[in-house]
């Protein structure tokens, strides 16, 4: 069974500044696809970034990259020019290409934003 | 277009009663997904229908929980003798689920039903 790991329950950052959420996972398979969603206090998940395994270019979206790393397994988000809204809960997530769609999270990092 | 609702908002229960939770999926999504959260974890995943039917229930804890979606559309999280433990966020998420169409099978969320059982 695939299972998803995020060693930092808490962040913080200086407003501007860069900060990065790390996440590893376990898994056999070989085609997978890769999330990011924040989590504000609104509960609302919010997708940031995916990537797919197959693909050997990190993802970009605007202030939000990340960093893959297949063979070792790794997924970090990178967040440039934080920003006071950025503030939120971090959610890493894993989705098999070999079986139905759910959605394998990890527990979550918290991130604060400092002005 | 609207995104993914959830009603109630809340809802406060005792324990051993039952309840009924909904999710309106976005307008044409045919994948929908329920999810539950506890305090301080990620989402578990419950449910998945594709149209009306269940293509994945693994996730559903025990017999006490049920799900329906009869018309592709809506759907209810059924939850029977609710116990203390079944406090937490159910959370759905519905796709257009079109595998191999760039982005159209992301999932997206509502924002959650927070059930607390007395």
């Amino acid at each position: 069974a695939q299972t998803v790991t995020q060693s930092q329950p808490e962040m913080s950052v200086q407003e501007a500044e860069t900060v990065t959420l790390s996440c590893t996972y376990d898994t056999s398979e070989s085609d997978y696809y890769l999330f990011w969603y924040k989590q504000p206090p609104s509960r609302q998940m919010i997708l940031v970034i995916r990537q797919e395994a197959y693909k050997q270019q990190n993802a970009t979206e605007n202030r939000f990259s990340v960093n893959f790393q297949k063979a070792a397994k790794s997924f970090s988000l990178k967040i440039s020019d934080s920003q006071l809204g950025d503030a939120a809960m971090y959610f890493c997530a894993y989705r098999s290409l070999q079986s139905t769609d759910k959605l394998i999270f990890g527990t979550g990092t918290r991130l604060q934003v400092f002005p | 277009g609207a995104g993914v609702s959830q009603t109630p908002s809340n809802k406060v229960t005792e324990k051993g009663k039952y309840v009924e939770l909904r999710c309106d999926p976005i307008s044409g999504h045919t994948a929908l997904y329920w999810y539950r959260q506890s305090l301080g974890q990620g989402p578990e995943f419950l449910i998945y229908f594709q149209g009306t039917g269940a293509a994945d229930d693994s996730g559903l804890p025990n017999d006490r929980f049920f799900a329906v979606r009869p018309e592709g559309s809506v759907s209810t999280l059924k939850i029977q003798r609710t116990e203390r433990g079944d406090s937490a966020v159910y959370l759905c998420a519905s796709s257009l689920r079109f595998v191999g169409q760039g982005n159209t099978d992301t999932q997206y969320f509502g924002p959650g039903t927070r059930l607390t059982v007395l």
